[in-house]
């Protein structure tokens, strides 16, 4: 059964910082990689998608890997801001149902 | 741009009562699923559907059942609402290549209250 996890559940920076959120799955067969925010009270927006044959894939100030072999994604987000603030969540596409696994999320605080 | 709606933002049932989560999806994307959200246990799958008239069951589909008549519109029924089915309701959709689910795309939510 896919497993995904990410720590810490919280994480506090000041802002301006570049910081590296993880993410990590049980299963490397995987067919997609999304990482996701939610703002509280909210649904979730859609950040990046890493299919299974690609390494990264960068958004403006984000930038997502993808390691399948070792079962790890990072999100890296460059300059946070207060904006910036929100819980990330890691999500993937695996199994003969290819059903979507989350982890529980990354609560993010970036401080003026 | 895509979207997907849910068709509360908030709402209160009572025990026992039957209740009806809509979802609608203007992508005409052939995929679409319901999950909750509960602190602590992170987002789990209650049903999902490939196609019209199609469901499959998710992590946890007990106590609820699905219909989708439209490919467009994906609803989550509550047959007789337990204080337990109290969290966050999130609707998706996606996108169906090759036989392999690309990215979802999620509704606002609907928090449901059961007194």
């Amino acid at each position: 059964k896919q497993e995904v996890t990410q720590i810490p559940a919280a994480l506090s920076v000041p802002e301006g910082e570049n910081l590296v959120l993880n993410c990590s799955f049980t299963d490397s067969a995987i067919y997609n990689l999304q990482w996701f925010r939610q703002d509280p009270g909210k649904g979730l927006t859609s950040l990046l998608l890493i299919q299974s044959s690609q390494r990264e894939q960068t958004s403006g100030r984000l930038n997502a890997s993808l390691d399948k072999s070792s079962g790890r994604s990072t999100l890296y987000i460059a300059a946070s801001q207060p904006g910036d603030s929100a819980t990330y969540l890691c999500a993937v596409i695996s199994g003969a149902n290819s059903k979507l696994t989350f982890g529980k999320g990354i609560t993010l605080s970036v401080r003026p | 741009d895509v979207k997907v709606t849910q068709s509360s933002r908030y709402l209160v049932k009572r025990t026992g009562e039957k209740v009806f989560l809509e979802c609608v999806q203007d992508m005409d994307h052939e995929n679409m699923f319901w999950y909750r959200q509960d602190p602590g246990l992170g987002l789990r799958l209650i049903y999902f559907s490939y196609d019209v008239k199609m469901k499959e069951k998710g992590d946890i589909p007990e106590g609820y059942s699905v219909s989708r008549e439209k490919k467009e519109r994906f609803s989550l029924i509550l047959e007789s609402a337990s204080t337990n089915q109290t969290s966050m309701y999130l609707c998706a959709s996606s996108t169906q290549t090759s036989g392999r689910i690309y990215e979802q795309y999620f509704g606002p939510g609907t928090r449901l209250t059961v007194t």
